[in-house]
């Protein structure tokens, strides 16, 4: 049963392009969030994505930017990179919404490193 | 701002001790508490959650306790090995959402 993977594993960019980063769930899962952890920081919630809409979303700017596929994988996207996107991002799966339970086994993959030089 | 805590970067104890890792919260709303491991180059990966409804869980060498009062939580483990060294994760979630708020972990080192 494979767990969450990510792709790529390691990513250098310039500031201003523009990257796309993958997530696949777990097998059985149809929930995917995105985290970004900075060095030294804990995981902060970007958003999430449920029946391929974005349900919830946390305090990132618009350049933050999402897309979930029929088969349930998804992507990240980030426009105009500033140097402060250098950081750790990782993708979570779970089953179904907060309100079908509760929260806590999101199955976290290893994460992409994005570094913006 | 910071509604999640861990004031200790590290913790360093001899296998077979107990290990005590805190965090503190300042959102009275929080719904459930959850803790998280990392290991280097993996992803966090869930190990024991508590409703705030309760005071105590425990699932096998994990306790974890809540206290209200204090917004205060701690995770336990009892006896603490040498696969335990990890970076260990508080995260909390609000009611109705998957929305986890996470702390900035502590490192801890189980030493021979």
């Amino acid at each position: 049963d494979a767990g969450v993977t990510q792709s790529p594993t390691h990513l250098i960019k310039t500031r201003g392009q523009q990257v796309t980063l993958r997530c696949s769930p777990k097998s059985g899962h149809d929930t995917v969030s995105w985290y970004q952890q900075a060095l030294g920081q804990g995981p902060q919630f970007i958003f999430q994505y449920y029946e391929e809409e974005e349900r919830q979303r946390g305090n990132f700017p618009d350049r933050f930017s999402g897309h979930q596929f029929p088969n349930y994988s998804s992507e990240l996207n980030v426009n105009a990179l500033l140097l402060g996107d250098s950081a750790l991002y990782l993708c979570a799966s779970s089953l179904g919404l907060w309100d079908r339970g509760p929260p806590g086994e999101q199955y976290f993959g290893p994460g992409t490193r994005l570094t913006v030089t | 701002d910071q509604q999640v805590k861990q004031n200790s970067p590290s913790l360093s104890v001899q296998e077979g001790r107990i290990s005590i890792l805190n965090c503190d919260y300042t959102n009275s709303m929080f719904d459930y508490f959850l803790w998280y491991k990392k290991y280097p180059a993996e992803g966090p990966t869930f190990l024991i959650s508590i409703s705030s409804i309760k005071d105590k869980n425990e699932d096998g060498r994990f306790t974890v306790f809540l206290n209200k009062s204090a917004k205060h939580l701690s995770l336990h483990i009892v006896p603490s090995q040498p696969g335990d060294s990890a970076v260990y994760f508080c995260a909390a979630s609000l009611y109705n959402t998957d929305k986890l708020i996470f702390g900035t972990g502590t490192r801890l080192q189980v030493f021979p």
